[in-house]
């Protein structure tokens, strides 16, 4: 399967703890998205990669979260101290530099604070 | 602040009818994408429209972009059971990296 992949796909955690996801994209895209999705919402934009830089973040990304693409494939985002808050669908996109915009999702990680 | 409001929020139909889903935002989109998803996954791209007024056909579902680029629709013909699902439209805006800015979805199921 060569579509964008998440690691895990559910996680229960206990509010205070840290967590991290992994999000693989589709091979030779240069471009990483993450996205947050709460129950009954559209998805909505947390922050931006283009190759290892990270290009762009939204406010909803508090100092408790923190994203990297060490080398420009893989990328991880870890959420410190969680709080119930913080439960919703994870969402990963990938996309190349070209063409008409289209992002490709994966499959998601739902995180649950307990 | 949903840049992107879709109507209808939620739609239950029998196999055989037909539907339009709406999608209106105030802002111009230099694309705009229609997904569908299921629960517990990631949305799956449908389609992308770039051009306003452009119309695009995937079988039974036509889409379609505003001439101003500020909306878009998407109508099912004769729907079955597998339509079943949450649409989502999602937008970009030039020079923003093609971040999406999705709508409110609509929640479609359809019956026997």
């Amino acid at each position: 399967d060569t579509g964008v992949s998440q690691d895990p796909r559910h996680k229960i955690t206990k509010r205070g703890q840290n967590v991290t996801f992994r999000c693989d994209p589709i091979s030779e895209h240069n471009r990483l998205y993450w996205y947050r999705q709460t129950l009954g919402q559209g998805p909505e934009f947390l922050t931006y990669f283009q190759n290892e830089a990270q290009l762009e973040k939204s406010r909803l990304l508090s100092d408790r979260f923190s994203a990297e693409r060490p080398k420009g494939s893989f990328s991880t985002l870890e959420i410190q101290r969680t709080e119930q808050g913080d439960s919703a669908m994870y969402l990963c996109a990938s996309r190349s530099g070209e063409g008409d915009n289209e992002q490709f999702f994966g499959p998601g990680t739902r995180l649950t604070v307990l | 602040t949903q840049l992107l409001e879709q109507s209808p929020q939620f739609l239950s139909i029998q196999e055989g009818e037909n539907l339009t889903v709406y999608c209106n935002s105030s802002s111009v989109f230099s694309s705009l994408q229609w997904y569908r998803q299921e629960p517990g996954e990631g949305p799956v791209l449908l389609v992308t429209v770039v051009t306003g007024g452009e119309v695009k056909k995937l079988k039974r579902l036509t889409f379609q972009f505003g001439d101003a680029r500020k909306d878009s629709s998407l109508h099912i013909t004769a729907a079955q059971p597998g339509d079943t699902g949450l649409y989502l439209c999602a937008g970009a805006k030039a020079g923003t990296a093609s971040k999406l800015t999705f709508g409110t979805g609509t929640r479609l199921q359809v019956t026997l």
